[in-house]
């Protein structure tokens, strides 16, 4: 029943090997984002998109790609990953007519070996 | 950089205390909003306070905000235990309608 998922939420892969997170919503939000999150630290933006022709980039988003494949669903690609990715990573949503408050996916834990 | 920094990054205290966290912020903004994290969960949007706006109340938190300082404080009254957790700000500037996340507060209530 949540509003937004995110799969996988666990993931361990190898260095070099490119990885797919996907996000999905039912708040019918147009809006939504990527985030990473590293021990002790705070959200930073690698990509959101404001519609589903809309994407930009973020503060971090070298060695990032995503797809906005449809308004409720968002994924995020890691072309080649590598052990300084491993992150905690969020999806999240906002509506265009009150924009300034996001929901939260639960995140998915990514570790690169 | 973060556009948010949060004072302390640790606090402990016993059920029944108060808690106040700080935040300050480098650019003009147009909202500030605090957010809470169980540990390793997602972040659960707790208030926004409006730029024009000096304080605002929910429940058992307040919030205030000063412009002239750059700065935000985040007051959760008679903690609970089931209060431990992270706690983040978040601006939005005054140019754009992306948030930036402070490095977060960890809160521990001891019962």
């Amino acid at each position: 029943d949540a509003d937004v998922t995110q799969t996988p939420r666990n993931r361990i892969t190898k260095t070099g090997k490119r990885i797919m997170l996907e996000c999905s919503q039912t708040k019918g939000h147009d809006r939504m984002y990527w985030y990473r999150q590293d021990p002790g630290l705070g959200l930073r933006l690698i990509y959101y998109s404001f519609d589903v022709k809309d994407i930009n980039k973020g503060e971090i988003s070298d060695g990032y790609s995503v797809s906005r494949q449809a308004q409720a669903k968002f994924s995020l690609s890691l072309e080649s990953a590598i052990p300084n990715q491993t992150a905690l990573y969020f999806c999240a949503t906002s509506s265009r007519t009150s924009s300034y408050e996001q929901y939260f996916g639960p995140g998915t834990r990514l570790t690169v070996t | 950089s973060q556009q948010g920094e949060e004072d302390p990054q640790a606090l402990s205290i016993q059920e029944g205390e108060n808690a106040t966290m700080n935040c300050s912020y480098k650019t003009s903004i147009n909202n500030l909003q605090w957010y809470r994290q169980n540990s390793g969960r997602g972040l659960v949007h707790l208030i926004l306070i409006r730029s024009n706006e000096r304080e605002k109340h929910s429940g058992r938190l307040r919030v205030t905000l000063d412009t002239s300082k750059k700065s935000s404080s985040l007051l959760i009254t008679a903690s609970r235990a089931a209060d431990t957790a992270s706690y983040f700000c978040a601006t939005t500037e005054t140019s754009g309608s992306r948030l930036t996340f402070g490095e977060g507060t960890q809160l521990t209530v001891n019962p």
